[in-house]
């Protein structure tokens, strides 16, 4: 199985602040996902995060407000831009195991704006 | 619009009891359905995959089905166990990667 890291694991941030995620993979992968989990809520994919293009947004997210870097294979980063305290929630990246179409996850990252 | 449900939304049983959770998908043109599971406050892990046509997959204690015409999917857990209290995903890839995700269903199983 893929092996995904993500930084930090927590923050808590204060309002208008940006934060930067990273989300690391142990092998190289097509595409990457971000999502968004809200308190309570189930899983919200954010974009899809392609090497060498730029992302695709889902509709109610927007490049200026969650930009996606995505410089190579194993790595990618999102920003939550400007944060209210809406934005708090968990942030998970993943990503298919090459050759498999299994999604894995990894540990999140925890976001609270105050 | 694939819309994924879960029921029940909650479920509290004694150890060793066996249990089934569903999951109901609207649109039955899928590409594969996964269960995770996720711990509080952490990420997802992956339980099981089933592909479109395939009807089930067994890991351990767990035995997952798919009936892509009805639109569901059923996990079977046997024997529960306190480690098994989590929350529940199940999630349809309706292609290219486009994941959506139940609600989830909250276990709790009592010592």
């Amino acid at each position: 199985s893929a092996v995904i890291s993500q930084k930090p694991s927590r923050d808590i941030c204060q309002r208008g602040t940006s934060l930067t995620i990273q989300c690391q993979v142990d092998s190289q992968v097509t595409m990457m996902f971000w999502y968004r989990q809200q308190p309570g809520q189930s899983l919200t994919l954010i974009a899809t995060a392609n090497q060498g293009s730029e992302a695709t947004y889902e509709s109610g997210f927007v490049i200026d407000k969650f930009p996606i870097s995505r410089p190579n294979l194993t790595f990618s980063t999102l920003t939550v831009s400007n944060m209210s305290p809406e934005d708090s929630s968990i942030y998970l990246c993943s990503a298919p195991l090459a050759g498999l179409n299994e999604q894995f996850f990894g540990p999140g990252t925890r976001l609270t704006v105050l | 619009k694939q819309e994924v449900t879960q029921i029940p939304a909650a479920l509290s049983v004694p150890e060793g009891e066996n249990l089934v959770l569903n999951c109901s998908f609207t649109d039955s043109a899928i590409y594969n359905l996964q269960w995770f599971r996720q711990d509080p406050g952490k990420g997802l892990t992956s339980l099981l995959l089933i592909q479109s046509s395939q009807r089930e997959q067994t890991s351990g204690r767990l035995n997952a089905s798919l009936d892509k015409s009805s639109g569901r999917s059923t996990l079977y857990i046997a024997a529960s166990q306190p480690g098994d209290s989590a929350t529940y995903l199940c999630a349809v890839n309706t292609g290219g990667f486009k994941t959506i995700f139940g609600a989830g269903t909250r276990l709790f199983v009592k010592a």
